[in-house]
C-alpha cells in the first residue's frame, strides 16, 4: 500500500518570507498524481497545486512550487512571499491512476507578522 | 453553484444512538467520497460511489453504511455510534475517475460520548 509522510508537525515563517513544506511517499506504480491540500480554520480542504509524476517540470501556482524529486519520492511544496492568510494545514496527498487519494498527516503552518 | 454541502456541522451522540449524515453536490459529479478525519490525522476513506446505485468500501469502512439513489446525493449512516466514531467527516466529489480534483464540503464535526 502506498503511504505518504510529512515529518514536519508544525513550521512557522515570518509574512513575505518562503517556506518549504517537506512530503515523502512510497510507491511502486509509475503512473500517479501528487497534490497538496489547504486546511484553514474553516475546515473546507482547498486544493493547491497538483504534480503528475510523468511530468519533468515542477508544477507552479502563483507563490505556490513544488520541488518534485521522482527518483527520490520527495515532493515538497515551497510557498514564496509568505501571507497570512496562508496559515493553516497543509496535507500531501498521493494518487495512483487506480486507487484512492491517500494523504499525509498534515503539516500547521503559522504565519507570524 | 453550491458545490458540496453537508448537514449538521456539528453533532453529538449519545453511544448506541445512530444517525444519518447528509450529503448533496450540484455539480453533476458521478464520483463521490467518504473521508473521516481524526484529530492531527490526514483523510481516511470510508466509502466511496462512482455513480448513482453503485457503492463500494475504502479504507475504514466499519460501523458505517451508505446509498447512493441519486446522482446528487450520498449520505453516510452510523449505526450504533461508538467513541471511536468522533471525528469530522467530509464529503466530496469529482467528475470522472482521474479527475485531477477532489471537490470537498466544509465537513461535519461528529462527537459520540
Amino acid at each position: 500500500a502506498q503511504t505518504v509522510t510529512q515529518s514536519q508537525p508544525e513550521m512557522s515563517v515570518q509574512e513575505a518570507e518562503t517556506v518549504t513544506l517537506s512530503c515523502t511517499y512510497d510507491t511502486s506504480e509509475s503512473d500517479y498524481y501528487l497534490f497538496w491540500y489547504k486546511q484553514p480554520p474553516s475546515r473546507q480542504m482547498i486544493l493547491v497545486i497538483r504534480q503528475e509524476a510523468y511530468k519533468q517540470q515542477n508544477a507552479t501556482e502563483n507563490r505556490f512550487s513544488v520541488n518534485f524529486q521522482k527518483a527520490a519520492k520527495s515532493f515538497s511544496l515551497k510557498i514564496s512571499d509568505s501571507q497570512l492568510g496562508d496559515a493553516a494545514m497543509y496535507f500531501c496527498a498521493y494518487r495512483s491512476a487506480t486507487e484512492k487519494l491517500v494523504f499525509g498527516k498534515g503539516m500547521k503552518l503559522t504565519v507570524n507578522p | 453553484n453550491a458545490g458540496v454541502t453537508q448537514t449538521p456541522k456539528f453533532r453529538i451522540l449519545k453511544i448506541g444512538q445512530s444517525m444519518t449524515l447528509q450529503c448533496t453536490q450540484d455539480m453533476n459529479h458521478n464520483y463521490m467520497y467518504w473521508y473521516r478525519q481524526d484529530p492531527g490525522m490526514g483523510l481516511k476513506l470510508i466509502y466511496y460511489s462512482v455513480g448513482a446505485g453503485i457503492t463500494d468500501k475504502g479504507e475504514v469502512p466499519n460501523g458505517y453504511n451508505v446509498s447512493r439513489s441519486t446522482t446528487e446525493d450520498f449520505p453516510l449512516r452510523l449505526e450504533l455510534a461508538a467513541p471511536s466514531q468522533t471525528s469530522v467527516y467530509f464529503c466530496a466529489s469529482s467528475p470522472q475517475r482521474n479527475s485531477y480534483e477532489q471537490y470537498f464540503g466544509p465537513g461535519t464535526r461528529l462527537t459520540v460520548t
